[in-house]
């Protein structure tokens, strides 16, 4: 059973320019779930992806989005990048219907924006 | 609105010993809580997790106690080890299914040999 990857590892764009993080789900899962983890700080919801749609979002803008495609792999697409945007980005994989709320989290993309 | 708050931010405590952290939830619509552990360069990693029908659970050297009037719950790691210097954070969410997790601010755990 493989777990949930990420890629790129590190990345810098700077401020206006676009980015696009992927993401590999645990093999049988069919959630996945992206987070921003600020610099000392505990992981921020940004949305959920189930069945290749949009399943929740947290307080983040329109400029951020994503994908889930038909083999449950996503993508986080940030538009229009600022200074803030540079976190960990994280991507977590979960199964729809299991009675407990397990959550497996990636290693993370680190964007940086200058 | 930060709806789960940790304590403390940061703990020394020498091997052997017992590493308390705590945690405190407003909104009483959640019903599971894990507890996830984040080594630097790494994504967090599920530790434990418990739901409000018990008040304890316990998986090695690491217990969750929950108190569901209060809105508490807490992580105890029994004889602490250099192994488990990292930084933990609680979480909350409601139902199952994958639902959004809510994450305190974090404790920064540093085990003395």
């Amino acid at each position: 059973e493989t777990g949930v990857t990420q890629s790129p590892t590190h990345l810098i764009k700077t401020r206006g320019q676009q980015v696009t993080l992927r993401c590999s789900s645990q093999s049988g899962h069919n959630t996945v779930s992206w987070y921003q983890q600020a610099l000392g700080q505990g992981p921020q919801f940004i949305f959920q992806y189930y069945r290749e749609e949009e399943n929740g979002r947290g307080n983040f803008p329109p400029r951020f989005s994503g994908l889930q495609f038909p083999n449950y792999s996503s993508e986080l697409n940030v538009n229009a990048l600022e200074l803030d945007d540079s976190a960990l980005y994280l991507c977590a994989s979960g199964r729809s219907g299991s009675i407990y709320n397990e959550q497996f989290f990636g290693p993370g993309t680190r964007l940086t924006v200058l | 609105q930060q709806q789960v708050k940790q304590s403390p931010q940061s703990l020394i405590v020498q091997k052997g010993g017992i590493s308390i952290i705590n945690c405190a939830y407003e909104n009483t619509a959640f019903d599971y809580f894990p507890w996830y552990q984040q080594f630097p360069g790494k994504g967090p990693a599920l530790l434990i997790a418990i739901r409000p029908d018990v008040s304890e659970k316990k998986e090695g050297r690491f217990t969750i106690s929950f108190n569901k009037s209060a809105k508490q719950f807490s992580l105890h790691i029994m004889d602490s080890q250099p192994g488990d210097s990292a930084t933990y954070f609680c979480a909350a969410s409601i139902g199952t299914s994958g639902s959004r997790l809510t994450f305190g601010e974090g404790t920064q755990l540093t085990v003395n040999p």
